[in-house]
């Protein structure tokens, strides 16, 4: 079953804009996390984002946010001020305490910002 | 002082040839990785390492036999390999035990001809 999902198509974001990129995830580990990570056209995996699934606050790391709504399972990532060099693949994933610590990817979002 | 290396970049190799790939990470972290991102750039892990002990392997060829020489080092070497094999193969590293952040190396990217 998978546990990632990222259904939004491709986006194109205006410069200086936000955009918000979803992801729901499915569970039954209590104790979890939830990142998110870049993948530039240069092709490395860059590391933005993490949340803990007991966390009571919205991770927050510059411009990057996380929208954590438990109850929901979605862990949307917010991008404040879009800049072109935010232009990627975006990827979701979660690792659960008792899932042998494997990451588990969603199928990744395009965003292209514009100028 | 990169964090998670590995070599080579890039590998362009005829089928049937047997390569390897080596990975390093310095972050004293006690678990590596080794993901496939396939050409619709979905990742998916194969193997994990903990203290050089196998802990994950997923439904991989056994043409693929990752070697922890220690905990520092997980290597993959490919024998045979196949049209099909052609990828991004990326390297991770953590920490065990937690719900911490994965590490990535920046890849490499495998072309079999």
């Amino acid at each position: 079953a998978q546990k990632i999902t990222q259904t939004q198509p491709g986006m194109f974001v205006q410069e200086k804009e936000a955009v918000t990129l979803d992801c729901t995830y499915d569970t039954s580990d209590p104790s979890y996390g939830l990142f998110w990570y870049k993948q530039p056209s240069s092709g490395e995996m860059i590391f933005l984002i993490y949340q803990g699934s007991y966390d009571q606050q919205n991770a927050t790391e510059g411009r990057y946010s996380l929208n954590f709504q438990k109850a929901r399972k979605s862990a949307n990532l917010v991008i404040s001020a879009s800049q072109l060099g935010d232009s990627a693949m975006y990827f979701c994933a979660m690792r659960e305490l008792y899932g042998n610590n494997r990451l588990a990817f969603g199928k990744g979002n395009q965003v292209v910002v514009i100028p | 002082d990169t964090a998670v290396s590995q070599t080579p970049k890039y590998l362009v190799t005829q089928m049937g040839n047997d390569k390897s790939i080596k990975c390093e990470q310095n972050l004293g972290h006690d678990t590596m990785y080794w993901y496939k991102q396939d050409s619709k750039k979905f990742l998916k892990i194969m193997f994990s390492y903990n203290n050089k002990e196998l802990i994950i392997n997923e439904t991989v060829p056994n043409r693929f036999s990752p070697k922890s020489p220690d905990k520092a080092h997980l290597n993959l070497h490919i024998n045979s390999l196949e049209l099909g094999d052609s990828a991004v193969y990326f390297c991770a590293s953590s920490r065990t035990g937690t719900v911490e952040t994965q590490y990535f190396g920046p890849g490499t990217r495998l072309l079999v001809l």
